[in-house]
């Protein structure tokens, strides 16, 4: 099974910062990589998909960049609305797999 | 608008089994797979496994085989998830989510609580 690693687990950052979000395969995924946003109480949300295709609808200051084994979710211009949980996930192979989650904080 | 509405909350005693629902609308129901994702209290989310809704066919992360077993009903394009043998640790809320063409998630159901107790 292929092991989706997250970093950080947790962050705090102020309106209009930067910021990275690092996620990492356990082997070769190809560019089959997401990205989801996840607040309390609401369905997770897609943000990217296969790896850099930001999802209709998504402002622009999210995207997406990697391949292989190491992929980089940017969020620029922070908005206090960005606060959430960010998940990784892998659609190469079955099983799917997620990463634990990088709890961001504005 | 594309739209996956899911069952509501259920409560259930260690052993028993729950059924929870996925209706779909704004789209062509047999034209994409369903997945379920849990996510227990606190912990991150977790992929069950995922239907063909044009063939019927079945993948089950091996954690949940022999326990679980989705189906979906075409006529109503109704997706369905029965887990049996309920522990405390299957407390969680249970999404459905429609799968893209690379096997992304979007959209995703609003999510069914189910807390298992006795």
């Amino acid at each position: 099974d292929i092991q989706m690693t997250q970093s950080p687990s947790s962050l705090s950052a102020f309106v209009g910062d930067t910021v990275t979000i690092s996620c990492r395969a356990s082997e070769n995924i190809n560019k089959y990589l997401n990205w989801y946003q996840h607040k309390p109480g609401k369905a997770p949300k897609l943000l990217i998909y296969s790896t850099s295709t930001l999802q209709s609808g998504v402002p622009s200051r999210f995207s997406g960049s990697g391949s292989g084994t190491d992929f980089t979710l940017t969020i620029d211009s922070l908005q206090r609305e960005d606060s959430a949980v960010y998940y990784c996930h892998q659609s190469y192979n079955i099983p799917q797999s997620f990463g634990q989650g990088t709890k961001l904080e504005i | 608008q594309v739209q996956l509405v899911q069952s509501g909350p259920e409560l259930k005693k260690p052993g028993a089994s729950v059924t929870v629902s996925c209706k779909a609308s704004g789209y062509t129901f047999r034209s994409y797979a369903i997945s379920w994702v849990r996510q227990a209290p606190g912990q991150g989310l977790e992929w069950m496994g995922w239907i063909s809704t044009y063939r019927g066919n079945t993948n089950y992360a091996q954690k949940f085989q022999g326990r679980v077993t989705m189906t979906t009903d075409t006529s109503t394009s109704t997706a369905y998830m029965e887990l049996r043998g309920l522990r405390s640790d299957d407390t969680a809320v249970y999404y459905c989510a429609r799968e893209g063409v690379g096997r992304w998630f979007d959209p995703w159901g609003q999510g069914t609580l189910v807390t298992v107790s006795s």
